[in-house]
């Protein structure tokens, strides 16, 4: 199976802040990568899909960039609606896996 | 409006089976595109595909839980249903489904998800 690793597992940040997540592949994948946001208690709501498209009704501020290996979430700007876990899963394989998320906390 | 609701037994003893249905509106199973999947994740814990479901009947599943998993579908009622046997403490998690393919069967990301239901596994 294709391993998923996400890094920070955790990272405190501030309003207004430039944040970055980083979720790296164990073999290559191309650009079949997704981005998930969950809030706690909620499920999952999918926010980038093959590594930088934006799904419709997602804030600008969120952005997704990488290839083969390495990906990385960006927020431009952190929002009190952003403190949330985040969630890489790659899609090359008929065997889907997940990172092991990012949480997000308020610093 | 796309949607998913899970649906099954809130505890489940140790060794039993446990069925979950996945009941879906505003799409067809029918649809060339549309895959089902299901996802569980343990409390505080990250995210676990499980297995999928694809129009054509294709399947998917997990490598590790493979051979305790079955997945199926009935088209003409708009359901998905998983079954996983030999149910264990560790299984515990909240089991989501949901919808993937809505810009080709390559694409298997999931834009819509169910709320999730909660699964106890205990005696």
């Amino acid at each position: 199976d294709i391993q998923m690793t996400q890094s920070p597992s955790t990272l405190s940040a501030s309003v207004g802040d430039r944040v970055t997540i980083t979720c790296r592949a164990s073999q290559a994948i191309g650009s079949y990568l997704a981005w998930y946001q969950q809030k706690p208690g909620k499920a999952p709501e999918l926010l980038i899909y093959r590594a930088s498209s934006l799904e419709g009704g997602v804030p600008s501020r969120f952005s997704g960039s990488g290839s083969e290996t390495e990906f990385t979430l960006t927020i431009s700007s952190l929002q009190p609606d952003d403190f949330a876990t985040y969630f890489c899963q790659q899609y090359k394989s008929h065997v889907l896996t997940f990172g092991g998320g990012t949480k997000v906390e308020i610093k | 409006q796309v949607t998913l609701k899970e649906s099954g037994p809130v505890v489940v003893r140790p060794t039993e089976t446990l069925t979950l249905t996945c009941t879906v509106s505003g799409f067809s199973l029918s649809n060339a595109r549309m895959i089902v999947g299901w996802i569980r994740q343990p409390p505080g814990k990250a995210l676990e595909w499980l297995a999928h479901i694809l129009s054509t009947d294709e399947k998917s599943y997990s490598t590790s839980l493979g051979t305790r998993l079955s997945i199926s579908k009935d088209t003409s009622k708009g359901q998905v249903v998983l079954s996983m046997t030999n149910m264990a403490p560790l299984d515990t998690a909240t089991y989501y489904c949901g919808r993937m393919g809505v810009r080709g069967t390559t694409h298997r990301y999931f834009d819509v998800w169910g709320r999730g239901t909660l699964v106890t596994v205990s005696s």
